[in-house]
């Protein structure tokens, strides 16, 4: 059963970086995911493709301070000289042959 | 420019039927699934079916949350999904997006409608 595991919530200061974590689960560690962005009362954003070799492509108009990674079962969004409006909800998502599923998100508070 | 516009979101009471749907620009509809997610009040998102195009057999998949009472479809003479939503449930009250995918994952978003299931 594929499932995603994200951290319920992140923080970091302006300026700093943070890199969120999306957990896939056993026998799914070749699965490629895509992080998605969702500000408040905003509809979500998809931002990059990441693959289990850690190459990604991001969306139109994605800042180059956004990138993906891998490791194993995990895929990784870092975000780095975050900003104000980089604080939102982060959520992961993967699919197989005839299931689509999101991970529970990440709140992010930009300190 | 990819767009997404969902409409048909509304008051609904339960047990009652309401059909969405999503009006799509700026790329060849007929080569993409098109997956419709939802999102209840202050939750996460959560996944309710996609349809394949029509090279992979035009045909749904649904979560286990909907399966029997949903069905997707497509028409991509008009660019357009549609979500048949029947025996509306209380708990069915979220925001629905549409969305194009690429291999599985979503690539773009519409801006969604509220769909609220009460008597």
């Amino acid at each position: 059963q594929l499932v995603l595991t994200q951290s319920p919530s992140a923080s970091a200061s302006l300026g700093a970086s943070v890199k969120l974590t999306c957990t896939l689960s056993r026998g799914h560690s070749s699965n490629a995911i895509a992080w998605h962005k969702q500000q408040p009362e905003k509809g979500p954003r998809f931002l990059m493709k990441v693959n289990s070799d850690g190459s990604h492509s991001s969306g139109d108009g994605i800042p180059d301070r956004f990138s993906g990674s891998s490791s194993g079962a995990e895929r990784y969004l870092t975000i780095s000289s975050l900003q104000s409006e980089d604080e939102a909800d982060y959520y992961c998502q993967s699919w197989g042959t005839d299931i689509r599923v999101f991970g529970g998100g990440t709140k992010l508070t930009v300190l | 420019e990819v767009q997404l516009v969902e409409s048909g979101g509304g008051l609904i009471q339960p047990g009652r039927s309401l059909r969405l749907s999503c009006t799509a620009s700026g790329f060849t509809f007929g080569e993409h699934a098109m997956t419709w997610v939802r999102q209840a009040p202050g939750k996460g998102l959560e996944w309710v079916g996609f349809i394949r195009w029509k090279a992979y057999g035009g045909t749904a998949e649904y979560a286990a949350s909907v399966k029997g009472r949903f069905t997707i479809s497509r028409d991509d003479s008009k660019s357009i999904a549609y979500l048949q939503m029947n025996s509306l449930k209380f708990e069915d009250t979220a925001v629905y997006y549409c969305a194009r995918e690429d291999g599985g994952g979503i690539s773009s978003w519409g801006q969604g409608t509220l769909v609220t299931v009460s008597s």
